[in-house]
């Protein structure tokens, strides 16, 4: 809610090209996390990051690479790696890296044409 | 690998009426988290078990954790049009992450 902020809300892509998806927090949160969500499968982790310079791959990272410089931030680059982009991505982080309540980014839905 | 399975996956429920939704583990969880997303929304954190048979309240919501903890419920009473959107389970095994379940979405009928 209130904190993580995500951009933009719709995005639309041609098939080939890589593209970026922001996550920005300012709740001081040592922990963030990338998931994906198509209808009927639920939150499938992505990658998740405990503290700044480090981070980890979920279920389903390939075609997916991400970065964390700073422990605000925590963007998501799509590349064309991935077969099915088309998707809602959603961005979460929580206060620690133990398994603490995650609070949810309003989340971006990705079109690939 | 690790997984919690949400049973049912749809429900249509009456306004005024009480449902259940179930989530289920073949191993042992160290916590289990319940969250709510509203249609368009995003997922909201509704509550956290931790102890062996737990049981918490919040107003018409009643969550359990299992004598096991391998599986939780939710069970919402006179339901109300608010209550619609989809629920998740999400289990933590000790890894420092979350398995989220697949969601059980709910419809209320007016």
């Amino acid at each position: 809610d209130g904190g993580i902020t995500q951009s933009p809300k719709y995005l639309f892509r041609k098939e080939g090209q890589n593209v970026t998806l922001s996550c920005e927090q300012n709740l001081n949160h040592d922990a963030m996390y990338w998931y994906r969500q198509d209808p009927g499968q639920g939150l499938r982790l992505i990658y998740y990051s405990q503290i700044v310079n480090d981070f980890q791959k979920g279920d389903i990272a390939e075609g997916y690479s991400v970065s964390r410089e700073k422990k605000e931030s925590f963007p998501l680059t799509v590349t064309s790696a991935q077969k099915n982009p088309t998707a809602f991505y959603l961005c979460a982080s929580s206060v620690d890296r133990s398994e603490n309540e995650q609070f949810f980014g309003p989340g971006t839905r990705l079109t690939v044409l | 690998g690790q997984q919690v399975m949400q049973i049912p996956q749809y429900q249509h429920v009456q306004e005024g009426e009480d449902f259940t939704t179930y989530c289920n583990s073949s191993t042992t969880l160290s916590n289990i988290q319940w969250y709510k997303q509203r249609p368009g929304g995003h997922p909201v954190f509704l509550i956290q078990l931790v102890k062996s048979g737990e049981v918490k309240k919040q107003k018409r919501l009643t969550f359990q954790f299992g004598e096991a903890k391998k599986n939780s419920s939710l069970h919402i009473t006179a339901t109300q049009t608010t209550d619609v959107g989809t629920y998740f389970c999400a289990g933590g095994y000790g890894n420092n992450r979350l398995a989220f379940g697949k969601g059980n979405q709910v419809v209320v009928i007016p």
